[in-house]
């Protein structure tokens, strides 16, 4: 059982490329979303999924793009990268049920830096 | 504006000693308060969950207290180990559960032996 797993762990890319995160998780979460934490700050939330086929904005989209085509898999798509988006990326998942406590289970991150 | 705010904002401890972290919060209403434990390089783990009815739950060495009155929380730490240096993130969960969790910023705590 991996859990959450995350790739790359680092990534550099120049202002203006794109590029995927990868996040799947083995545990059948229905509930998947994508953080960033930086310095001083809080996680943000920037897209989160209840489902395949569903997903939606959370506090910080801007920038990018996510779709949940199965229920493991929720990769994360800077559409032209900008400095602003240097950042430490977290995917985590949990079920999904109103009423309930659900723990997010975090993976380890891809810290990226945009130059 | 933050809906969550911990201190202290660091601290150093000697390994063996106790500890005390503290978390406010103005989410409301409520639902269910976490604190984590973020170690250097890692995601986040959970330690411990708490509705408004809990006024503490531990896990080991990890003590977590809930005044949901006064809109506050604590995580205690007994007998501090060398592992114990890490980020604990206090969140707080509103009527829309995961989709929009309130972070804090986090207790740092380095553990000198």
């Amino acid at each position: 059982n991996a859990g959450v797993t995350q790739t790359p762990k680092f990534q550099v890319l120049k202002t203006g490329q794109s590029m995927t995160l990868q996040c799947a998780q083995d545990m059948n979460h229905e509930y998947m979303s994508w953080y960033r934490q930086d310095p001083g700050m809080g996680l943000r939330l920037i897209h989160y999924s209840v489902g395949a086929g569903i997903t939606d904005q959370g506090e910080v989209p801007n920038g990018y793009n996510v779709s949940r085509s199965t229920t493991e898999d929720f990769p994360l798509r800077l559409l032209s990268a900008a400095p602003s988006q240097t950042s430490v990326y977290f995917c985590a998942s949990s079920y999904y049920k109103t009423g309930t406590n659900s723990p997010l289970h975090f993976g380890n991150g891809t810290r990226l830096t945009v130059t | 504006k933050n809906q969550v705010e911990q201190s202290p904002q660091s601290l150093i401890i000697l390994e063996g000693k106790n500890c005390t972290l503290q978390c406010n919060y103005t989410v409301s209403p409520f639902s269910n308060l976490r604190w984590y434990k973020q170690d250097t390089g890692r995601g986040p783990v959970s330690l411990t969950i708490m509705t408004f009815s809990e006024n503490t739950k531990s896990n080991g060495r990890y003590t977590a207290t809930l005044d949901a009155d006064t809109k506050q929380s604590s995580l205690h730490i007994t007998a501090s180990q060398l592992s114990d240096s890490a980020s604990y993130i206090c969140v707080v969960s509103g009527i829309y559960g995961n989709n929009r969790l309130a972070f804090g910023k986090g207790n740092q705590v380095v553990v000198i032996p």
